[in-house]
């Protein structure tokens, strides 16, 4: 079984410092995708990483892909109180199956 | 909005009963997935189909079941309902199934929570 363990699990920080969460795994994934969810609404997609070694932008967000698939992270710039939410990786098997979710880190920005 | 639609947004029923949640994924997607959501277990995945077959099968209860329709909406039926079953459930879809990264990346509904009393 394909398991997707995300560090930390909790952050609470300051508006305007950087963070860095985690997604990491001993399997090896075709692809890995990153979600925000906020309370009592469902995740919303931010990216999907392919290639080993990827990096994406997105604003102030960084998201990377590790060089052998296995691992990513997701970098925060000058976080800002909207920020605040759930974050979830997801990784699309190696072999085309079904998504694998991760348990999420929660974010807090405090301002 | 995601475009994709699930109702109720709220159920609240007793232990025993049954229910039905519906979900109608974005248009042109073929592939819904369900999901349970609750505080001590996060997202998990219950069920998914494509084009009307089931696809892909999660950790759901026998007590669960679901379908799609022709006309691509799904529901997902949950009997003899127990007090651990209350928490949110999720409907995503997708374009398709497999072919490239990105026929996985899921577009999720608004979400039905479940209380069950």
């Amino acid at each position: 079984t394909q398991l997707l363990e995300q560090s930390p699990q909790f952050l609470s920080i300051q508006e305007g410092e950087n963070l860095t969460v985690y997604c990491n795994s001993s399997s090896v994934f075709s692809s890995l995708q990153w979600y925000r969810q906020e309370p009592g609404e469902g995740p919303v997609l931010l990216v999907t990483v392919v290639t080993g070694g990827e990096v994406k932008k997105l604003k102030r967000l960084t998201f990377q892909f590790g060089d052998a698939r296995k691992d990513s992270s997701l970098h925060i710039t000058a976080a800002q109180t909207g920020d605040t939410g759930l974050y979830l990786c997801a990784g699309e098997g190696e072999y085309g199956n079904k998504l694998v979710f991760g348990a999420g880190t929660i974010l807090r920005v405090k301002s | 909005d995601s475009g994709v639609t699930q109702t109720p947004k709220h159920l609240i029923t007793a232990t025993g009963q049954r229910v039905t949640l519906r979900c109608s994924p974005r248009s042109g997607d073929l592939s819904v997935y369900w999901y349970q959501q609750s505080l001590d277990q996060g997202l998990q995945f219950l069920i998914q189909y494509y084009n009307g077959e089931e696809r892909a099968k999660g950790n759901i209860l026998e007590r669960f079941s679901a379908q799609q329709f022709p006309d691509l909406h799904s529901e997902l039926n949950l009997s003899s309902l127990e007090l651990g079953d209350s928490a949110l459930y999720f409907c995503a879809s997708s374009p398709r199934t497999s072919g490239s990264p990105f026929s996985y990346e899921q577009y999720f509904g608004p979400g039905t929570r479940l209380t069950v009393t």
